[in-house]
């Protein structure tokens, strides 16, 4: 049974700095890996899906990169904002086309 | 494009009351699934459905959630009767068909049993 964790569960860091959340699961067999953020009350944003042949994606300040066969994920935000403040989950899609999700990393940015 | 649509918003009902909720997928999107947010925890699939069609209810607790999605496009996910501990989030999100395609998910909706 794929199980999905991430690391760490809450980080607060200032304003500005570079970060790197981890996502890891149990059973590389899968199609691909999608980053998502919640926002307190809210539903789920996508942010970035990595399919299992790629290695990486950016998109603006957000870099995701997959390594399938160790069966890790990591999200880097470069320059975080309090804006950037939120719960970010990553969920991996099974071949079996359901998605996994982990229990999220929420992120608190300080002025 | 118009995003994944659930109402209502909120829902207080009192324990073995029933509630029902409904979603309305992105147009296009073949597969529609409903997910359980327990505070604090990461989302846990109740029901796919590819069109009309349930592919994956494994998880869903049979003897008092029940969904459909009846001409392949709106879903309702009803709970009869509800319990304390379905006290959650529901999120419903849709994808087109194929592995490359990402998933949209709804605001959901905030469930309190009392």
């Amino acid at each position: 049974k794929q199980e999905v964790t991430q690391i760490p569960a809450a980080l607060s860091v200032p304003e500005g700095e570079n970060l790197v959340l981890n996502c890891s699961f149990t059973d590389s067999a899968i199609y691909n890996l999608q980053w998502f953020r919640q926002d307190p009350g809210k539903g789920l944003t996508s942010l970035l899906l990595i399919q299992s042949s790629q290695r990486e994606q950016t998109s603006g300040r957000l870099n995701a990169s997959l390594d399938k066969s160790s069966g890790r994920s990591t999200l880097y935000i470069a320059a975080s904002q309090p804006g950037d403040s939120a719960t970010y989950l990553c969920a991996v899609r099974e071949v079996g086309q359901n998605f996994v999700f982990g229990p999220g990393t929420r992120l608190s940015v300080l002025p | 494009e118009a995003g994944v649509a659930q109402s209502p918003r909120y829902k207080i009902i009192e324990k073995r009351q029933s509630v029902a909720f409904w979603c309305n997928p992105i147009s296009g999107h073949a597969t529609l699934y409903w997910y359980q947010q327990i505070l604090g925890q990461g989302p846990k699939l109740l029901i796919q459905f590819q069109n009309n069609g349930v592919v994956d209810d494994s998880q869903l607790p049979k003897d008092r959630f029940s969904a459909e999605r009846l001409k392949g496009v709106d879903s309702t996910l009803k709970i009869q009767p509800a319990k304390l501990e379905d006290s959650a989030v529901y999120l419903c999100a849709s994808r087109r068909s194929g592995t490359q395609f990402e998933a949209f998910f709804g605001q959901g909706t905030r469930l309190t049993v009392v």
